[in-house]
């Protein structure tokens, strides 16, 4: 069975510029999650969905970044504008169930802004 | 206010020795506990959890990690290091009623050979 994938691996783009990412959960995964990592920081929430409705969405930084999770399936984070703080490494997550699970982690997304 | 601290940045250790990642936590409620690896060019994968029960939980490729409720602590421990083992070992938690996982800030393991 496949893990959860993301796509791009690795990403440079320049500051003003637009990014999407996408990510794939394991299959039958109804909570989605994305989280970020700054350079030497930790791991910090973004949001997470259940299914394709947004359930906290209280992490995203600002209104440049959108995310949405089309028939909750699939999920993309776009930023846009870019801006060089954006820059760090973005991971998904999926899990069955909200209680008494753990989520299942995608190999990350590194971003770039220069 | 709610914190998950992993007093170490960086650690070495020579292959064949013991092993132990400090992870201390400040929440209302004992949360559930987790450590992940990442390995270079990797996702970060499970080693082990604490949801309940017996205090000393066993995890895969030789981790082990010790619930203290008194001290708020939850350490990885391994007896014997593998050159494999090099990587960033990251502490999170998450409260039972909710998907506010906390992670620490990530110890990064050298092992020397």
């Amino acid at each position: 069975e496949a893990g959860v994938t993301q796509f791009p691996s690795h990403s440079v783009i320049e500051k003003g510029q637009t990014v999407t990412l996408r990510c794939d959960p394991i299959s039958g995964h109804d909570n989605l999650y994305w989280y970020r990592r700054v350079m030497g920081k930790e791991i910090k929430f973004l949001l997470h969905f259940v299914k394709e409705s947004k359930q906290d969405e209280s992490g995203m930084p600002n209104n440049r970044f959108l995310a949405e999770r089309t028939g909750g399936t699939y999920s993309t984070l776009k930023v846009q504008p870019a801006e060089l703080e954006d820059s760090g490494v973005y991971f998904c997550a999926s899990s069955q169930e909200l209680l008494n699970t753990e989520a299942f982690f995608g190999q990350g997304t590194r971003l770039t802004v220069v | 206010a709610q914190s998950v601290t992993q007093p170490d940045i960086h650690i070495t250790v020579s292959e064949g020795a013991s092993l132990e990642l400090r992870c201390n936590y400040s929440y209302g409620a004992t949360p559930y506990l987790f450590w992940y690896v990442q390995s270079p060019g990797q996702g970060l994968q499970l080693l082990l959890k604490y949801f309940s029960g017996d205090t000393l939980v066993q995890g895969i490729k030789g981790f082990e990690a010790e619930f203290k409720r008194s001290q708020s602590s939850f350490n990885l421990r391994k007896p014997s290091v593998h050159w494999s083992d090099a990587a960033e070992y990251f502490c999170a938690v998450r409260p039972h009623n909710n998907n506010d996982m906390r992670f620490g800030a990530g110890t990064r393991l050298t092992v020397k050979p």
